[in-house]
């Protein structure tokens, strides 16, 4: 069965420094595995996506992602945060029941401080 | 400009009422989904279309029922609300899915549903 597991619930960084939102799968088959991400009082937004090309992802914003299939994660990276990245973030496999469905994990929610 | 747009973004229900969720999407997506979405949960999907008139339980069906009478159109319908039924309702659309192409879902900015 698929799952995906956000290791952390909570993660909160200074404005400039790195930011890791780590995740991890479990998948019966090749899955394609989506970061997407949730501004207050905003619909989700797409922010990079996997589908067995690139093991390195690059998506919006300056973010981008990992596939490591040895360790069955997916963790989300980014350079230098910024204030604006303050929002959840979802990291999402595609489901058992083929790759219109979608499992998300719990969210990590990403605190940015001056 | 991509859009899916629901009906309400704060709603406000009684216990046992009939309650309405409407979502539509303009992109012409064959795929629309009902999610719920609960802190700590994540999202968990109810109910998915993959055409008119067809559908799909989701992972948590249990007191909702969903129709689509036109393509951009996906209701979801609550026969009798109930205060666990209280939570915030996303709907999504998307082109089909499959191993080679992977389409992601794009979201409407959800409703807020509170049920007394």
């Amino acid at each position: 069965a698929q799952s995906v597991t956000q290791l952390d619930s909570h993660v909160s960084v200074s404005e400039g420094t790195p930011v890791l939102l780590r995740c991890n799968y479990s998948s019966s088959y090749s899955p394609s595995l989506f970061w997407y991400v949730q501004h207050p009082n905003k619909g989700l937004q797409l922010l990079l996506k996997y589908t067995s090309a690139a093991t390195l992802v690059k998506g919006i914003n300056g973010f981008e992602a990992e596939f490591k299939k040895s360790e069955t994660s997916f963790h989300l990276t980014k350079p230098s945060a910024h204030m604006s990245d303050a929002a959840e973030y979802f990291c999402v496999v595609t489901g058992s029941g083929g790759y219109n469905k979608l499992i998300f994990g719990a969210g990590t929610r990403l605190a940015v401080h001056p | 400009d991509v859009k899916v747009t629901q009906s309400s973004r704060y709603l406000v229900k009684r216990t046992g009422e009939k309650v309405f969720l409407e979502c539509v999407q303009d992109m012409d997506h064959e795929n629309m989904f009902w999610y719920r979405q609960d802190p700590g949960l994540g999202l968990r999907l109810i109910y998915f279309s993959y055409d008119v008139k067809m559908k799909e339980k989701g992972d948590i069906p249990e007191g909702y029922s969903v129709s689509r009478e036109k393509k951009e159109r996906f209701s979801l319908i609550l026969e009798s609300a109930s205060t666990n039924q209280t939570s915030m309702y996303l709907c999504a659309s998307s082109r089909p899915s499959g191993r080679v192409v992977v389409n992601e879902q794009f979201f409407g900015p959800g409703t807020r549903l509170t049920v007394l």
